[in-house]
């Protein structure tokens, strides 16, 4: 159980373009999900949180309007590069809090598997 | 704000014990989490400390301090399997969000 999935896994775009990421909890609902940016070697950067029915909070530095995040349902939160340059090239991971504490273990967020984008 | 520092990277030996120390400041502190994340791949839960103490779940184990902002991750009995990312998070008070420190390599050599 408290799978998570992301799609695409990887993405190569033309500089200028946009570029979504979709996050899925399958087997659990989730009134919160996070996304993170990942450079190499370093650590988890949270980007914002994703609220499901309202808008998304953003930590400070995150430009809202070129990242612009969805969470339409319990299960699906999108993230969409507007406009990427080749500076948002990176490993972008998102999590999912289970609504319910029935699934919930030790209070943990699951993993998606991430998504590599290569901006040209 | 949070400040979460852990070693860059530690070397050990198949069969060995290795330690990961993490050190935070934070504003506010509602748990800390241990997380394995293997080159390429997310992060997979390892545990969790909200009290102080030592928690034990098979050959991995976390001891949390609160008053010295102090935790480590205890490997024992490394596989070769365990050559990954270790990161050390902290969540805060009246959110659920992580903070994450830098991350830990530890290469395990036969």
């Amino acid at each position: 159980g408290a799978v998570v999935s992301q799609h695409p896994s990887r993405v190569i775009c033309k500089s200028g373009t946009s570029v979504k990421i979709e996050c899925r909890s399958l087997d659990f609902q989730a009134t919160t999900m996070f996304w993170y940016r990942q450079f190499p070697k370093k650590s988890l950067m949270l980007m914002a949180t994703s609220n499901e029915g309202s808008k998304a909070t953003y930590e400070q530095g995150v430009e809202k309007d070129k990242f612009l995040i969805n969470h339409a349902s319990l299960t699906l939160s999108t993230l969409t590069v507007t406009s990427a340059h080749p500076e948002d090239s990176s490993f972008y991971i998102c999590s999912a809090r289970p609504s319910s504490t029935r699934d919930r273990t030790k209070e943990t967020q699951y993993f998606g598997p991430g998504t590599r984008l290569l901006v040209l | 704000g949070q400040n979460i520092d852990q070693p860059t990277e530690m070397t050990a030996t198949e069969g060995a014990i290795v330690q990961i120390n993490c050190t935070y400041q934070t504003s506010g502190f509602n748990g800390l989490f241990w997380y394995q994340q293997h080159a390429g791949e997310a992060p997979t839960f390892l545990s969790y400390n909200v009290l102080d103490g030592l928690e034990e779940k098979g050959r991995f184990s976390s001891f949390l301090s609160r008053s010295k902002g102090y935790s480590y991750l205890l490997l024992k009995e490394l596989q070769m399997k365990d050559s990954a990312s270790y990161l050390c998070a902290v969540r805060g008070i009246g959110d659920y969000k992580l903070s994450f420190g830098a991350g830990t390599t530890v290469t395990v050599r036969a």
